[in-house]
């Protein structure tokens, strides 16, 4: 049941791009990604509700693909600032058609590194 | 809001001993998660609460495993005998409208700090 990320890590210069993909077997009601630093407790950073929304915030956008069960996290012109270990959130539909379970399980992570 | 409050923040013990973490959600929020991190298995959903009713304990590992939400605003996590590998970080989450780090007034779980449990 658990959601898929690849890749499992990712060294980058600043300045340089990244994708994070998340993929899952069962049909999915939302996706949410998390960012955690070394210590620390997952932050959130956004949530994709409906197939085909992609959403973003000046370097850091994401999309999800209701039909292929997916979603992708795009990291932009990286910075020192964006290392930690990403995790998707997948939030799965209670039936084909019907509303949220409410309880997220999250992907294996995928840890980026940023080098100057 | 001082969002997700746990602790303790660290707990050691010794093999056998009874272990109990405290969560206060954010207030206004009427789900709550318990999680356990560790490297070999991520983040694993331990058991969760709507309106401070059990709805899925299916992660919960053993018996020795136990979670109440008497009100609320609180929440405990207990484990009886515990383990050497019960070691772990474990994580309280709400889930409600917040802040997020990027989006403002999200409908997500807020993680609080976490408590680091070493059990010797």
């Amino acid at each position: 049941q658990q959601p898929v990320q690849s890749p499992q890590a990712v060294i980058l210069r600043e300045g340089e791009d990244a994708v994070i993909n998340c993929s899952s077997s069962k049909a999915l009601y939302s996706v949410h990604w998390y960012r955690q630093k070394h210590g620390e407790a997952p932050v959130f950073l956004m949530i994709l509700l409906k197939g085909g929304e992609q959403k973003g915030h000046e370097k850091i956008s994401a999309s999800f693909n209701e039909k292929k069960q997916q979603s992708s996290l795009y990291l932009t012109a990286s910075q020192l600032s964006y290392s930690g270990t990403y995790f998707c959130g997948t939030e799965r539909r209670k039936t084909k058609y019907g509303g949220a379970t409410n309880k997220l399980i999250f992907g294996t992570g995928t840890l980026l590194a940023v080098q100057p | 809001d001082a969002g997700v409050i746990q602790s303790p923040r660290h707990e050691v013990t010794e093999m056998g001993q009874e272990v109990t973490l405290r969560c206060k959600p954010i207030s206004g929020h009427n789900s709550l998660f318990w999680y356990r991190q560790t490297m070999m298995r991520g983040l694993e959903l331990l058991i969760y609460f709507n309106n401070n009713v059990p709805i899925d304990d299916s992660g919960m590992p053993e018996d020795r495993f136990s979670a109440k939400m008497p009100n609320a605003s609180f929440s405990t996590l207990k484990i009886q005998p515990s383990e050497p590998r019960d070691s772990a970080v474990y994580f309280c989450a709400s889930r409600g409208r917040g802040q997020g780090a990027i989006f403002p007034i999200s409908d997500t779980q807020y993680f609080g700090p976490g408590t680091r449990l070493t059990v010797l």
